[in-house]
């Protein structure tokens, strides 16, 4: 069983268009995090999360970190090729062991 | 610094073969994190260490699998003996957990794809 369950698994959609992706947890974590990863290629880091309620925005993705800490979601705004590949969340506890859902795979075809 | 450099990037062995995965972390990272990745169960925690001492093992499928840290330059993870289920990739990740969570990142090898036949 998943710690951080992440909906949906699989996400196709043309460029221009925009697009969410969620993670939701049953534990409270001290951060939570967001990786993208690339084909053959280990997971990078995109954005940390730390306070409930927190938004962040890079370039055109923005993330939420639910009020609980339980859960967080990606959009991405007129997403382009280049977004291609499989979104990961992770979440450290306070002892610094780091756990990851499953991902999101999304395409973006011109 | 390099970055996380795992060896071998492509493992392909028989069943009921020893095999051997090795890790370098980033130098000063204090964290070593083991992961398997496949396409039905997603990027899974095998082990982690923190300062070279294993601190959880939950996630170490059977005792098929060890890990061992003897230094902090220097991590494998052994597979004896391997079985075709265990064909997977398999990630080294390195991190400095502080006080400071915002700056907190696991930096990831390329990782090694593992082909047991």
């Amino acid at each position: 069983t998943q710690l951080l369950e992440q909906s949906p698994q699989f996400l196709s959609i043309q460029e221009g268009e925009n697009l969410t992706v969620y993670c939701n947890s049953s534990s409270v974590f001290s951060s939570l995090q967001w990786y993208r990863q690339e084909p053959g290629e280990g997971p990078v880091l995109l954005v940390t999360v730390v306070t409930g309620g927190e938004v962040k925005k890079l370039k055109r993705l923005t993330f939420q970190f639910g009020d609980a800490r339980k859960d967080s979601s990606l959009h991405i705004t007129a997403a382009q090729p280049g977004d291609t590949g499989l979104y990961l969340c992770a979440g450290f506890d306070s002892w610094g062991k780091l756990q990851f859902g499953a991902g999101t795979q999304v395409v973006v075809t011109p | 610094d390099a970055g996380v450099i795992q060896s071998p990037r492509h493992e392909v062995t028989e069943m009921g073969q020893e095999v051997t995965l090795r890790c370098k972390p980033i130098s000063g990272h204090d964290y070593l994190f083991w992961y398997r990745q496949t396409m039905m169960r997603g990027l899974e925690l095998l082990i982690y260490f923190n300062n070279n001492v294993p601190i959880d093992d939950s996630g170490m499928p059977e005792d098929r699998f060890s890990a061992k840290m003897p230094n902090a330059s220097f991590s494998t993870l052994k597979i004896q003996p391997s079985e075709p289920r265990d064909s997977a990739v398999y990630f080294c990740a390195s991190s400095k957990f502080g006080t400071d969570i915002m700056n907190t990142e696991a930096f990831f090898g390329q990782g090694t794809r593992l082909t047991v036949v």
